[in-house]
This record gives structure tokens, C-alpha cells and sequence, in this order.
């Protein structure tokens, strides 16, 4: 019963430093985002894939990139880490559609960046 | 674009009190709406949603939420809350019919119960 699983939960870097976060679902579900959440600030969508083989640009996209690796997993890659990036991040999945569909979400990975 | 304010950050209560949680939106087109729990160093859960239809909407753990179209709002309600409640309570909305079905999130109210 893992629904959505993130790896890893916690994580320091040093500026300029690269790494992965990794996101597999097991709802067989069409939709995935990255979001980042902020004190005060709520989530916010970094990048999002509708379907597998496509992703979107959401509204903190800079200095991200991600990959739809296949229907299940969904990474999100920090090329040069910066301060700003510290956050915890959270994925989420969706059955896809109509927008009347709940996300699931994973348990967060926290990222410093010294 | 869509923008969701919550205009409370912090809601201290007592145990057994009721509370509210105040949320406004501001959307050009016509909205689902969402209020999302999010427990102490866990992910976030659904707690209720609007589609259409009455706008009293039930969901778990006994909380309630009424949909105001022309005040834009979707406050969310609970009239005796209990130590488990606390917690980081999100509001959200998804454009009808919007590509990738985006959710766009308030800023969130933490709520702690106090014995």
C-alpha cells in the first residue's frame, strides 16, 4: 500500500551542487507534479506531467529540470543547487482527466543547501 | 491565473471549540475547489472538495465547508475540534477543464489545539 514514494526525505548540498529526487507511483495514475512548499507560502507547482511522454512548466520552474521516466516515476533534477532551493519538496500523483480528481501526495523530501 | 488567500496564518482553539477557516479566491473562470490536512512531517491529505451541486460539502473527520460563489469563498468548518486536529490545513482550486489540471494553494492556516 506505498501510493507515492520519495526518495530521498532528507538531503544537504552545497551551492552548485547537483542531485535527483526521485518520485515512483503505484496507482497506475496518468498525472504527476513536483511542488515545493515554502513557510507562508503554500505549494507551489515547480513542473508537472500530464501523461507520460510530456511535461509542463508550472510556476517556480527555474533552475529545475525533470523527467517522466515512464508512467510511474517522475524525477525532478537540481542542476547547480542554490540557497533559494531549500525547501521541502513533494510529489504528487493523479488519475488524470477532469480536475475533480484528489492528489496524492508523498511524505517530502527536505532539501538544505548550504 | 488563479490566487487563493488564506487570511489566517495561525488559529489557536481550545479542545472542543469550534473553528473556522477562512479562504478567498479569485479565479476568471469557474473553479473545483479543495481543502487539503497536512499532519506534522507528512505529505498532504484530501479532506473535502467542491464540484458542483450543494455547496455544503461533508468530508472526513467531521469537517464541513460551504462554497460562496459570490463572496468567493470556501471557508471550512468543524464545531468541536479535538488534540488530532492539529495540524497545517490547506485551501485550493483547479480550473474546470484547465491542461494539466493544476492545482494553485493558499498560503495555509496552522491550527493548534490546545487541551
Amino acid at each position: 500500500n506505498a501510493g507515492v514514494t520519495q526518495t530521498p526525505k532528507f538531503q544537504v548540498l552545497k551551492t552548485g551542487q547537483s542531485m535527483t529526487l526521485q518520485c515512483a507511483q503505484d496507482m497506475n495514475h496518468n498525472s504527476m507534479y513536483w511542488y515545493r512548499q515554502d513557510p507562508g507560502m503554500g505549494l507551489r507547482l515547480i513542473y508537472y506531467s500530464a501523461s507520460e511522454g510530456t511535461t509542463d512548466k508550472g510556476e517556480v520552474p527555474n533552475g529545475y529540470n525533470v523527467s517522466r521516466l515512464n508512467k510511474r516515476e517522475f524525477s525532478l533534477r537540481l542542476e547547480s543547487a542554490a540557497p533559494s532551493q531549500t525547501s521541502v519538496y513533494f510529489c504528487a500523483s493523479r488519475a488524470g482527466g477532469e480536475g475533480t480528481g484528489e492528489l496524492f501526495f508523498g511524505e517530502g523530501s527536505r532539501l538544505t543547501v548550504l | 491565473a488563479q490566487s487563493v488567500t488564506q487570511l489566517d496564518s495561525q488559529v489557536p482553539v481550545f479542545e472542543e471549540a469550534p473553528v473556522e477557516l477562512r479562504c478567498n479566491y479569485s479565479s476568471s473562470v469557474s473553479v473545483y475547489l479543495f481543502w487539503y490536512v497536512q499532519y506534522p512531517n507528512q505529505g498532504l491529505q484530501l479532506l473535502l472538495k467542491y464540484l458542483s451541486g450543494s455547496t455544503l460539502v461533508k468530508g472526513i473527520n467531521g469537517f464541513e465547508a460551504e462554497f460562496n460563489k459570490s463572496q468567493t469563498s470556501f471557508h471550512l468548518r468543524k464545531p468541536s475540534v479535538h488534540i488530532s486536529d492539529t495540524a497545517e490545513y490547506f485551501c485550493a482550486v483547479c480550473p474546470l477543464r484547465a491542461a494539466g489540471n493544476k492545482l494553485t494553494f493558499g498560503g495555509g492556516t496552522r491550527v493548534l489545539v490546545k487541551p
